[in-house]
């Protein structure tokens, strides 16, 4: 099955800076997701962006399916983007979803 | 658009007691899937149904586990004889098939196999 790498696996920001992370994927996928996943354990909506850039707020993400990677960029970081986030690409007619092992991101004041 | 629930929120039991676990997916979601994810870990699929039909199982799901959507609404997640390694989060999710195709999350339910 597909393979998910995301980098870094962690990552710590003053409050206010930007930051890149990256998904990189063994082969051609349907679609692709962002995931915040809170300290409870829930996972929030980022984007659904299986090819082209989004952008929503201080968020963004690009993905480049012929290149098998994608990309998510928080700018001006606050303490309330602190969590893991997740890339998670489909593949096949159940377009069940691959997680990678996330990236934890610690925003401090 | 009350999203996906999930019920109970925890469940703490004895090894080799058994346990059932609910998820009540969007409204008119007709595609449901169920996820494990341990500490440390992302997410793994588990199985999925569309409508009441469960056409897919992972090799994680052993015999003791079972999954079932009757009516094509909610769906139960059943471990018999409970392992220590059963100790997880059960995330269940859920999409519509002929749109986007994005998968919604409940809030999961942490199981503790004491």
């Amino acid at each position: 099955g597909i393979q998910v790498e995301q980098s870094p696996p962690d990552l710590i920001l003053q409050e206010g800076a930007n930051s890149t992370l990256r998904c990189n994927f063994s082969d051609s996928v349907n679609n692709l997701q962002w995931f915040h996943q809170n300290p409870w354990g829930q996972l929030i909506n980022l984007f659904y962006i299986p090819s082209g850039t989004k952008q929503n707020g201080r968020l963004s993400a690009t993905t480049v399916a012929t290149e098998r990677y994608s990309l998510l960029y928080i700018s001006s970081s606050q303490t309330t983007d602190s969590g893991v986030y997740f890339c998670a690409p489909s593949q096949g007619g159940s377009e069940k979803l691959v997680f990678g092992k996330g990236t934890k991101l610690t925003v401090n004041p | 658009d009350t999203g996906v629930s999930q019920d109970p929120r925890h469940k703490i039991t004895k090894r080799g007691q058994n346990v059932t676990f609910r998820c009540d997916p969007i409204s008119e979601h007709n595609r449901l899937y169920w996820y494990r994810q341990t500490l440390g870990q992302g997410p793994e699929f588990l199985t999925y149904f569309q409508n009441e039909a469960q056409l897919e199982k992972s090799r994680l799901l052993s015999d003791r586990f079972s999954a079932e959507r009757p009516k094509g609404s909610f769906s139960t997640l059943e471990i018999q004889r409970t392992e220590q390694g059963d100790s997880a989060m059960y995330l269940c999710a859920s999409s519509l098939i002929g749109g986007v195709g994005e998968q919604y999350f409940g809030p999961g339910t942490r199981l503790t196999v004491t």
